[in-house]
């Protein structure tokens, strides 16, 4: 089956205390993105990576890491996370990003992050 | 900057017809996408229009008017099941997606 897996789906943690939310896609997409959704903001892309190797940061990238050394994982990292990044975090891939409409994006079940 | 506008919430009512409105301000524009999600699920793909006019797909049209920076969702024959969030999204001349916050339908029996 088609599709984007996330890991945790439920994380409550602490201030500063590393960690990571792994993003893996089966369907052998180039493009792979991290969001965050928050109520009435909408989703804010946090990085993204248009193939292997190769990452640009969004809208919102301050206090995240993102790593692309696999064409099939995309895993976010918080060095040192605050309370301010609790949130709902999805992560998404699709085939590219040049327009056209099979660059639909297929999204992860979710991530919710609290940071106590 | 860039903008996208949809209204916050709509209430409908089972069976009925209703419209989605999305206005945008970007730089660039390479498509518009729908996306549809159910409260604490992820988005999935509606529809996307690069040309002017109307796509239909079963029940779902999306329209696109680039000259006007507008578009609409139009959901036809309201199940109970369409209450949802419905995200407009412009990819802009850098080919980002650029997304509103969303527009809460509720369906009423």
């Amino acid at each position: 089956e088609a599709q984007v897996t996330q890991n945790p789906r439920y994380l409550i943690t602490v201030t500063g205390k590393k960690l990571t939310v792994t993003c893996s896609q089966n369907m052998n997409h180039e493009y792979m993105s991290w969001y965050r959704q928050d109520p009435g903001l909408g989703l804010r892309q946090i990085y993204y990576s248009m193939n292997v190797e190769v990452t640009d940061k969004g809208d919102v990238p301050e206090g995240y890491k993102v790593s692309r050394k696999e064409k099939r994982n995309f895993p976010l990292i918080l060095e040192s996370p605050s309370p301010n990044q609790t949130s709902l975090y999805f992560c998404a891939s699709s085939l590219g990003a040049s327009g056209h409409s099979t660059d639909t994006q297929y999204f992860g079940p979710g991530t919710r992050l609290t940071v106590l | 900057g860039q903008n996208i506008d949809q209204p916050t919430e709509m209430t409908a009512t089972e069976g009925a017809i209703v419209q989605i409105n999305c206005t945008y301000q970007t730089s660039g524009f390479n498509g518009l996408f729908w996306y549809q999600q159910h409260a604490g699920e992820a988005p999935t793909f509606l529809s996307y229009n690069v040309l002017d006019g109307l796509e239909e797909k079963g029940r779902f049209s999306s329209f696109l008017s680039r000259s006007k920076g507008y578009s609409y969702l139009l959901l036809k024959e309201l199940q109970m099941k369409d209450s949802a969030s419905y995200l407009c999204a412009v990819l802009d001349s850098n080919y980002q997606l650029i997304w509103g916050a969303g527009t809460k339908l509720i369906i009423k029996p």
